[in-house]
């Protein structure tokens, strides 16, 4: 019962760094998305992938890179950390049927300072 | 473009109160409506949803009806417990779109 999986938990990042931020997911979902989760703001949408090979912009794409090699597998990869970065990142993936709901991971709380 | 507004919250509540949380769109054509909730230190999970107007989702004692003279989907619960606390994320998602729009989210504490 993995269902969608991130790594790691927790990271504190100095400013200019880099890092990966994992997700994988043993449903055989097709669609996959990366979330940022700031209080108050609610969820907002960073990219998302509608299978293996296929990724597209959400709303707050800047900063941020990501690859879709194999249906299980949607790293996030932070180029160049910057504080603005600073937030709680939540993979997820849904069914392509229409109006199935996503499962999510339980986070990862990032902090760049 | 589509969007959610839900109130703000924090609530904070005693045991065995109703509860509700307000929720309306702005989308075009006939969107699907979600409700989904975040227990401390966890992802979110779907509680209910309706996809047609005038569904009634329900689950664990909590119902929204999609209202589409309103653009409504207001969250009620008759008699909350302390295990409702949480924070509840109102979402659409058009036809034909793979991707959800959240609201803000609302804080819901419930004392024993």
């Amino acid at each position: 019962n993995a269902g969608v999986t991130q790594t790691p938990k927790f990271r504190i990042l100095k400013i200019g760094q880099s890092m990966t931020l994992q997700c994988t997911q043993d449903m055989n979902h097709n669609y996959m998305y990366w979330y940022r989760q700031d209080p108050g703001m609610g969820l907002k949408l960073i990219y998302y992938s509608v299978g293996a090979g296929i990724t597209d912009k959400g709303e707050v794409p800047n900063g941020y890179n990501v690859s879709r090699s194999t249906t299980e597998d949607f790293p996030l990869r932070l180029e160049l950390a910057a504080p603005s970065q600073t937030s709680v990142y939540f993979c997820a993936s849904r069914d392509r049927e229409p109006n199935s709901p996503l499962h999510f991971g339980n986070g990862t709380r990032l902090t760049v300072t | 473009g589509d969007s959610v507004t839900q109130m703000e919250g924090p609530v904070t509540l005693s045991e065995e109160a109703f509860l509700t949380i307000n929720c309306t769109y702005t989308a075009t054509g006939y969107p699907s409506l979600f409700w989904y909730v975040q227990y401390p230190g966890e992802g979110l999970q779907l509680l209910l949803k309706a996809t047609k107007a005038d569904d009634k989702g329900s689950n664990k004692g909590f119902e929204a009806t999609y209202r589409k003279e309103t653009t409504s989907f207001h969250l009620e619960k008759g008699s909350v417990q302390v295990s409702d606390s949480a924070v509840y994320f109102c979402a659409l998602s058009a036809p034909n779109d793979y991707k959800l729009s959240f609201g803000a989210g609302t804080t819901v504490t419930v004392r024993a």
